[in-house]
């Protein structure tokens, strides 16, 4: 089944204290991107990712780290997490050539709680 | 830059009622448009699309036709159910080679039986 695989589903934790959300997906896209959402404010992109090692900021970065050294996947690093951080997050991908016309296939979503 | 603006929610309606979101946006050029639904505890999922002006994009009952006058692509279903409970998302994506989809604040959707 085609699907973008985000892990964890849940995530509690300090402050400071280092993570990573995974994410990976099958359909050999080139193109994936992590969003966060926030009540009011819908979806907003952290990163993007172009294809392997080719990694841009999107509207709101700060805070955040991403690689991409595989096709497949596409972390997103949270360094020294803050409680400003505390959201949903998704990661999406898609073909470059079908991205006009089909969008993305977004994750299921990890929930990130930082207190 | 691009924008999207949805209507305000949350929206509430009775089983078998007819459901209009607004969506309207500001790109240049020819951008393609999309909604995307959010059921409870899942992630977003296509639910229609329009890439040219006056397209009409449908799926499940669900219709929105992409009006270039008017820069607006409406999400209309005849008879909603409980089921389609859920937020929903205008989005687009512009064609001047930014891969980036831009989103509406999401409209979430209640119907009572």
């Amino acid at each position: 089944e085609a699907q973008v695989t985000q892990n964890p589903r849940y995530l509690i934790t300090v402050t400071g204290k280092k993570l990573t959300v995974t994410c990976s997906q099958n359909m050999n896209h080139e193109y994936m991107s992590w969003y966060r959402q926030d009540p009011g404010l819908g979806l907003r992109q952290i990163y993007y990712s172009m294809n392997v090692e080719v990694t841009d900021k999107g509207d709101v970065p700060e805070g955040y780290k991403v690689s991409r050294k595989e096709k497949r996947n596409f972390p997103l690093i949270l360094e020294s997490p803050s409680p400003n951080q505390t959201s949903l997050y998704f990661c999406a991908s898609s073909s470059l050539r079908d991205l006009g016309h089909y969008g993305y296939t977004f994750g299921s979503g990890t929930r990130l709680t930082v207190v | 830059g691009n924008s999207v603006t949805q209507m305000e929610g949350p929206v509430t309606l009775s089983e078998e009622a007819f459901l209009t979101i607004n969506c309207t946006y500001t790109a240049t050029g020819y951008p393609s448009l999309f909604w995307y639904v959010q059921y409870p505890g899942e992630g977003l999922q296509l639910l229609l699309k329009a890439t040219k002006a006056d397209d009409k994009g449908s799926n499940k009952g669900f219709e929105a036709t992409y009006r270039k006058e008017t820069t607006s692509f409406h999400l209309e279903k005849g008879s909603v159910q409980v089921s389609d409970s859920a937020v929903y998302f205008c989005a687009l994506k512009d064609d001047f080679g930014n891969e980036k989809l831009t989103f509406g604040t999401g409209t979430r959707l209640t119907i009572i039986p």
